[in-house]
């Protein structure tokens, strides 16, 4: 079976530029996250989609930061205007089960990650 | 207070030493949780779930404390293999799965 695909796997950029990260996850899964890493740090989660619906996104900022799920399979995370702090790994991940169960064993699926440089 | 507190170590322990992580959650009405294994630059990976009756694989022991609010994870016989950050997520928002990570906690074995 195949994994959770990304790309690209390293970006840099200047600040004030925009950027964008492409996620395929695991196919026939309905949940798909976007996470931010910061080094040394956990994941902070930045969007969870439902299919093409967003269940939560309340840690986006979304004044430079976006994302969709067309169709309910493929994903984008886009940073216009990037910032110095953006600088960090951006994980997508996918789950099989719908983010509204109430599940004891939901594993996300991670893919390698995008390694984004803001100089 | 932060949702999910990880202390994060590094914890340095000899081959074959058990050693025992904590994680805290802030959030009662959390509902599930688990433990994920980072290697360096590498992606988290599902390590185990934590039930509410404990739950053990091989080595590898997790344990929820709702009491409490925390779960803990033992590890038997320690490999140089098990080098890595062990990283702690919660459910910690009720009605919808939402996860949040801790930090992670650091683990180097050493021969």
């Amino acid at each position: 079976e195949a994994g959770v695909a990304q790309s690209p796997r390293y970006k840099i950029i200047e600040k004030r530029q925009s950027v964008a990260f492409w996620c395929n996850p695991i196919s026939g899964h309905a949940t798909l996250y976007w996470y931010q890493q910061i080094l040394g740090q956990g994941p902070k989660l930045l969007i969870q989609f439902q299919n093409n619906g967003v269940v939560d996104d309340s840690q986006l900022p979304k004044d430079r930061f976006s994302a969709e799920r067309l169709k309910g399979v493929d994903s984008t995370l886009k940073i216009q205007p990037a910032k110095l702090e953006d600088s960090a790994v951006y994980l997508c991940a996918s789950s099989p089960r719908s983010g509204r169960a109430i599940v004891t064993n939901n594993e996300q699926f991670f893919g390698p990650g995008t390694r984004l440089t803001v100089l | 207070r932060k949702e999910v507190e990880q202390d994060p170590g590094p914890f340095n322990v000899p081959e074959g030493a058990t050693v025992a992580f904590n994680c805290t959650y802030s959030n009662s009405a959390s509902q599930s949780f688990f433990w994920y294994r980072q290697d360096c630059r590498k992606e988290p990976k599902l390590l185990m779930s934590v039930y509410s009756s404990g739950n053990e694989d091989g080595r590898f022991t997790a344990q929820l404390n709702r009491a409490s609010q925390y779960i803990s994870l033992l590890i038997r016989d320690s490999k140089l293999s098990d080098s890595a950050t062990y990283l702690c997520v919660v459910n910690n928002r009720g009605g919808s799965y939402i996860p949040t990570f801790g930090r992670g906690t650091s683990l180097i074995v050493h021969p």
